[in-house]
C-alpha cells in the first residue's frame, strides 16, 4: 500500500519570495513515481512536476523544483519567485511503476498555498 | 481544445436515481482514470482502463458503480441508487502511459439530495 502525508494544511508567502510544500511518502514498491499537481479554485487539476524514484537529480520544471531525498522518504515541492497566481491547492501523489496498480495515482491531503501582495 | 472534457458539469439528483457521467479523454492516450474527490480532501482512486479493459477497481467502488470504456475511447461512470454520501466530483484523468503525467478533465460536481 502506498501513503502520502501532507503535514502543512496552510502556507502563506509573500509575492516574490520561495516556498516549500512538504510530502514524506511510504511504499513497498521498488519502483515509483512522485508527482504534484496544482488545484486552483476553479477545480482543475494542472500538473506541475515528476520525479522518478531512480532519478538521480531532482526534477525542475521552470519555477518549480522537486527536492527529492529517497533516504528520508521525502518529495517536497519548491515554488520560487512565488506569484499571486500560485495561490491554490498543491497535492503530491505518487504511483508505483509495475504491477497492476502500475499509473494509480495515491494524493495526500493537500496544502493550501496563499501568496501575499 | 484537445484536454480531457468531462459531462455533465454539474450534476443534481434526488436519493436513490441513478446517473451517468461521460469522460472524452485526450485522442492518443490509452490509460483512463476515475477519481473521486470530497470537499477538503485530495482524490481517491476509483478504477483505471488501458484501453476497453477495466484494469482495477477500489474497494471504494461499491455494487452501485459501473464504469465502461467500451471502444476504448470514451467512458462512463453510471451510479445507481445514488445516497447522499456519493455526493462528491468525479473526476477523470488520461495518460498516454502508466509512467506518464495524468491530465484531468473538469470533473464533475455531483450532488445528491
Amino acid at each position: 500500500a502506498q501513503k502520502i502525508t501532507q503535514t502543512q494544511p496552510g502556507m502563506f508567502v509573500q509575492e516574490k519570495e520561495a516556498v516549500t510544500l512538504d510530502c514524506t511518502y511510504d511504499t513497498s514498491d521498488p519502483s515509483y513515481g512522485l508527482f504534484w499537481y496544482k488545484q486552483p479554485s476553479s477545480g482543475e487539476m494542472i500538473f506541475l512536476i515528476y520525479q522518478g524514484s531512480y532519478d538521480q537529480q531532482n526534477a525542475t520544471e521552470g519555477r518549480y523544483s522537486l527536492n527529492f531525498q529517497k533516504a528520508r522518504k521525502s518529495a517536497n515541492l519548491v515554488i520560487s519567485a512565488s506569484q499571486l497566481g500560485d495561490s491554490a491547492m498543491y497535492f503530491c501523489a505518487m504511483s508505483a511503476a509495475g504491477g497492476t496498480s502500475y499509473g494509480k495515482l495515491t494524493f495526500g491531503q493537500g496544502t493550501i498555498l496563499t501568496v501575499h501582495p | 481544445d484537445t484536454g480531457v472534457s468531462q459531462d455533465p458539469r454539474h450534476k443534481i439528483t434526488k436519493r436513490g436515481q441513478n446517473v451517468t457521467f461521460r469522460c472524452d479523454p485526450i485522442s492518443e492516450h490509452n490509460r483512463l482514470y476515475w477519481y473521486r474527490q470530497t470537499l477538503g480532501q485530495g482524490p481517491e482512486f476509483l478504477t483505471y482502463f488501458q484501453n476497453e479493459a477495466q484494469l482495477e477497481k477500489s474497494r471504494l467502488l461499491s455494487d452501485r458503480f459501473s464504469a465502461e470504456r467500451p471502444k476504448g475511447s470514451f467512458s462512463t461512470l453510471e451510479i445507481q441508487r445514488t445516497e447522499q454520501g456519493d455526493s462528491a466530483m468525479y473526476l477523470c484523468a488520461s495518460s498516454s502511459q502508466p509512467y506518464n503525467e495524468q491530465f484531468f478533465g473538469p470533473g464533475t460536481r455531483l450532488t445528491v439530495l
